[in-house]
């Protein structure tokens, strides 16, 4: 089974940063990956999918590349309603283990 | 729009069983493939299940292999999740989850249904 690492686990940020997020897997995936958000109580959200393509509706400040095993999903300037868990998933093929563990995104 | 709508979370025992069902609408149902992705409390997400628009193909976690079963009715709209033998450690919140066309990228989730399992 392909198994996703994410980093980091937590990240603290202001209103107007920019912030990173990385996500690596254990054997090539191409491009076939996702990034979702996820808020407190809500299912999560497709923003990225082919590793760059964004999901309509998203907003441009959202932003995916990488290929082969390592990605990262970049927001330009983070706003308030940014504030959330982000996860990556493989879709190359099925596994128990596509999502990474997550990287929560909080107020610095 | 896409709207998928699970349901049968309940509170249940350890040994005991329970039904899940999801209703989907707003899209052509017997083209996509679905899926249940599991959430503990606090924790992250789970691919559970998978099953090809025929039911032709079906994955399952080794954490859930035996134990549970998915199906689906196109006729209905309506993707299942049988569980049987239930445990502590499969309490969490079940998302009913909709592929893209002949992907697994999962690009619709529900709202989720809580399965609390506790003596």
């Amino acid at each position: 089974d392909i198994q996703m690492t994410q980093s980091p686990s937590t990240l603290s940020a202001s209103v107007g940063d920019r912030v990173t997020i990385t996500c690596r897997a254990s054997q090539s995936i191409s491009s076939w990956l996702a990034w979702y958000q996820q808020k407190p109580g809500k299912a999560p959200k497709l923003l990225i999918y082919k590793a760059s393509s964004l999901e309509s509706g998203v907003p441009s400040r959202f932003s995916g590349s990488g290929s082969g095993t390592e990605f990262t999903l970049s927001i330009s300037s983070l706003q308030p309603d940014d504030f959330a868990t982000y996860y990556c998933q493989q879709y190359k093929s099925y596994s128990p283990e596509a999502f990474g563990q997550g990287t929560k995104v909080e107020i610095k | 729009e896409v709207q998928l709508v699970a349901s049968g979370g309940d509170l249940v025992q350890p040994g005991g069983s329970l039904r899940l069902s999801c209703a989907a609408s707003g899209f052509t149902y017997s083209n996509y493939n679905m899926n249940w992705v599991r959430q503990a409390p606090g924790k992250g997400l789970e691919w559970v299940s998978y099953i090809s628009t025929s039911s032709s193909t079906i994955y399952y976690a080794d954490s859930v292999q035996g134990r549970f079963t998915i199906s689906r009715d196109n006729a209905k709209n309506s993707l299942y999740l049988q569980m049987n033998s239930l445990r502590d450690e499969d309490t969490a919140v079940y998302y009913c989850a909709k592929s893209g066309s002949g992907s697994y990228r999962i690009d619709s989730w529900g709202r989720g249904t809580l399965v609390t399992v506790s003596s």
